[in-house]
């Protein structure tokens, strides 16, 4: 039961151009969700979270959107540069009785034509 | 944040053998985790890292083939015992201070078993 989504497998955008990458959950216990980058052969690097009890959070060209009652999020990056080209990963956590572990979802790999 | 580093980053093993991953964080942390990444899959969760204490492994995942242990705040190992192709995947370390429920990754070991 994959309960983090991520329906595109890749996206390719012009560069200077806005990337939108999109993330969808099922479980509504969920209250914490966060946005990795990994480039082949390095581990996840975190870019950007957001608590349920918000719907936007800004950082640089990084935006983070959730919509709770549809279960999902998304990623904005604007503008976007040949170095954001990646896989990026959602994550969830359940906060409950501190059950910090985080569930992925499968990735989406990002590519920026110059 | 906190910085993550991992030995090895990578290794070519025998069937039937066995492998020890260190995991050292350059501050105390309150949690940490073991991650696999399968080749072409998103991460899974082996287990939480109990300090002073046994691991709390996922579902699917059992001690006596992925024995981890913690002795300080700061390091833990994973040892993949009677190594089998099909173990052959990236390894991550991942931590988490008490600050925030942000978790930061190891650059990751890339196990491939013959």
């Amino acid at each position: 039961d994959q309960q983090v989504k991520q329906n595109s497998p890749s996206l390719s955008v012009q560069e200077g151009r806005i990337s939108i990458l999109n993330c969808d959950y099922t479980n509504s216990m969920f209250d914490y969700f966060l946005w990795y980058k990994k480039y082949p052969a390095e581990g996840p690097t975190f870019l950007i979270s957001i608590s349920s009890i918000k719907d936007k959070n800004e950082d640089g060209r990084f935006t983070v959107f959730l919509n709770k009652s549809a279960k999902h999020l998304s990623l904005h990056i604007v503008p976007s540069q040949p170095g954001d080209s990646a896989v990026y990963f959602c994550a969830a956590s359940d906060g409950r009785m501190g059950n910090e572990k985080l569930t992925f979802g499968t990735g989406t790999r990002l590519t920026i034509i110059p | 944040s906190a910085v993550i580093s991992q030995k090895p980053s990578r290794d070519i093993c025998q069937r039937g053998t066995s492998l020890t991953i260190q995991c050292q964080v350059d501050s105390q942390v309150t949690m940490m985790f073991w991650y696999r990444q399968q080749p072409g899959q998103s991460l899974t969760l082996i287990a939480t890292a109990n300090q002073g204490s046994e691991a709390t492994y996922e579902s699917g995942f059992v001690i006596d083939k992925f024995p981890i242990s913690r002795p300080n705040l700061t390091f833990s190992t994973l040892t993949v015992s009677n190594m089998s192709p099909e173990d052959s995947s990236i390894y991550l370390c991942s931590a988490e201070t008490g600050s925030t429920d942000t978790q930061y990754f190891g650059p990751g070991t890339r196990l491939t078993v013959l």
